[in-house]
């Protein structure tokens, strides 16, 4: 089974914008893996932010954006809020399996 | 308003079994993919299962392929999760998601698999 790897934290300042990276131990990341991207914060369920590499649903904020960068899916936040500060966690899909990075914990201080 | 609604988790030995069960409501479930996802206590979600739309086909982790099976009743908009030959390491929070493009999460249910 592939390995989806994430930074394992990341600190941002308010305001600031920070990239936030998908990698798959089989090779480069492409739109066929279709990247997905959720936020999670404490006592909550995950919420779906970003799917098929750059596509919002209508709740995502217009700060946050997904794209495929240097063989990687890649989560940009452009103006940091103090609610970004989360875990945020992407997805790929190889074939018939689906496989979750192992998250990025967000500080946005 | 769309809902998921995890039932069926518990307390259970190794070797046992438990069905899930996720009532969806507020989507026309019948269109919709439908997964199951699971998250141990301070860990991140791990995708276990997904099913077809008209349920004809199936797709597995393999941790948990031959022990767990996905179905659903689009009659009665209800995904199911059956878990047989339960281990510790499938102790989590069991959730469904689906919709269109995921959009939806439920809360989850808590399976512990202990002695």
């Amino acid at each position: 089974q592939a390995v989806v790897t994430q930074e394992p934290s990341l600190t941002v300042s308010p305001g600031g914008t920070v990239t936030l990276t998908c990698d798959s131990s089989t090779g480069a990341v492409t739109s066929g893996h279709y990247p997905y991207w959720f936020q999670q914060k404490p006592g909550q369920a995950p919420r779906t932010l970003i799917y098929d590499t750059d596509n919002k649903h209508s709740w995502t904020p217009a700060r946050v954006s997904g794209s495929l960068l240097g063989g990687k899916a890649a989560l940009t936040l452009s103006g940091a809020q103090p609610e970004d500060e989360a875990d945020y966690y992407c997805l790929l899909t190889y074939g018939k399996a689906r496989v979750f990075g192992g998250g990025t914990k967000l500080t946005v201080l | 308003e769309v809902q998921l609604v995890e039932s069926g988790g518990g307390l259970v030995q190794p070797g046992g079994s438990l069905r899930l069960s996720c009532a969806a409501s507020g989507f026309t479930f019948s269109n919709y993919w439908m997964s199951w996802v699971r998250q141990a206590p301070g860990k991140g979600p791990v995708w276990v299962s997904r099913i077809k739309p008209d349920g004809g086909e199936t797709h597995y982790a393999d941790s948990v392929k031959g022990r767990f099976t996905i179905s659903r009743d689009n009659a009665k908009n209800t995904l199911y999760l059956q878990l047989n030959s339960l281990r510790g390491e499938d102790t989590a929070v069991y959730r469904c998601v689906g919709g269109g493009f995921d959009a939806y999460w439920g809360q989850g249910t808590l399976v512990t698999v202990s002695s």
